[in-house]
């Protein structure tokens, strides 16, 4: 069965650090990974994905992921945090081949000081 | 361009009432999904749909019915409901299949009491 497994209910950085939320994936075939962001009392918002192509993924706002088939591991990062990336991140999974569902971990809060 | 819509944002019940969160999307998009959102628990899927007359359940059905007899609209009833159905709950769309972005409405915050 699918699943992500996010490290770290919570990360602070301090601005102009380096953004580092991780992400493991279960999946018996290569799947379709995903990071979204939640802003405070909004819906989610996709960020980036990894669809089979290339391993190296750049989004929105300056994030990227590297997907490592070796390690299971779909890991966000971001340079230089800004004060606008507070927010929830969501890694999620989708497998095609065992049911249309997409499937989200359990979130990790950003927090940015100033 | 309204995308996912969601009614109501806000909602309080009694114990053992029944509702029907409503989501609606116009974007002609074939699949849906229903979410809830809990502190700590990200979000955990109730039931889906790939299409018109298709559903399924997904992690935690239960206390939950669905239908989808159109492309744009997928209803989440509440049969009776309980406490621990207090949540935010999503509603998201996808174009034809997931492996797309799926878009999300801005959720209904549900209070039991």
């Amino acid at each position: 069965a699918q699943s992500v497994t996010q490290l770290g209910s919570h990360v602070s950085v301090s601005e102009g650090a380096l953004v580092l939320l991780r992400c493991n994936y279960s999946s018996s075939v290569p799947p379709y990974l995903f990071w979204y962001v939640q802003y405070p009392n909004q819906g989610l918002q996709l960020l980036l994905k990894y669809t089979s192509a290339a391993t190296l993924v750049k989004g929105i706002n300056g994030f990227e992921a590297e997907f490592k088939k070796s390690e299971t591991s779909f890991h966000l990062t971001k340079p230089s945090a800004h004060m606008s990336d507070a927010a929830e991140y969501f890694c999620a999974v989708s497998e095609p081949e065992y049911g249309n569902k997409l499937v989200f971990g359990a979130g990790t809060i950003l927090r940015v000081k100033s | 361009n309204a995308g996912v819509t969601q009614t109501p944002k806000f909602q309080v019940l009694k114990t053992g009432q029944s509702m029907t969160l409503q989501c609606a999307q116009d974007m002609n998009h074939e699949y849906m999904s229903w979410y809830r959102q809990d502190p700590g628990m990200g979000l955990r899927l109730i039931h889906y749909s790939v299409g018109a007359g298709i559903t399924d359940q997904g992690e935690v059905p239960n206390g939950y019915n669905v239908s989808r007899s159109t492309t744009e609209d997928f209803p989440l009833r509440l049969l009776s409901a309980a406490p621990s159905q207090t949540s935010v709950y999503f509603c998201a769309s996808s174009q034809e299949g997931w492996e797309t972005e799926a878009f999300f409405g801005q959720g209904t915050r549900l209070t039991v009491v």
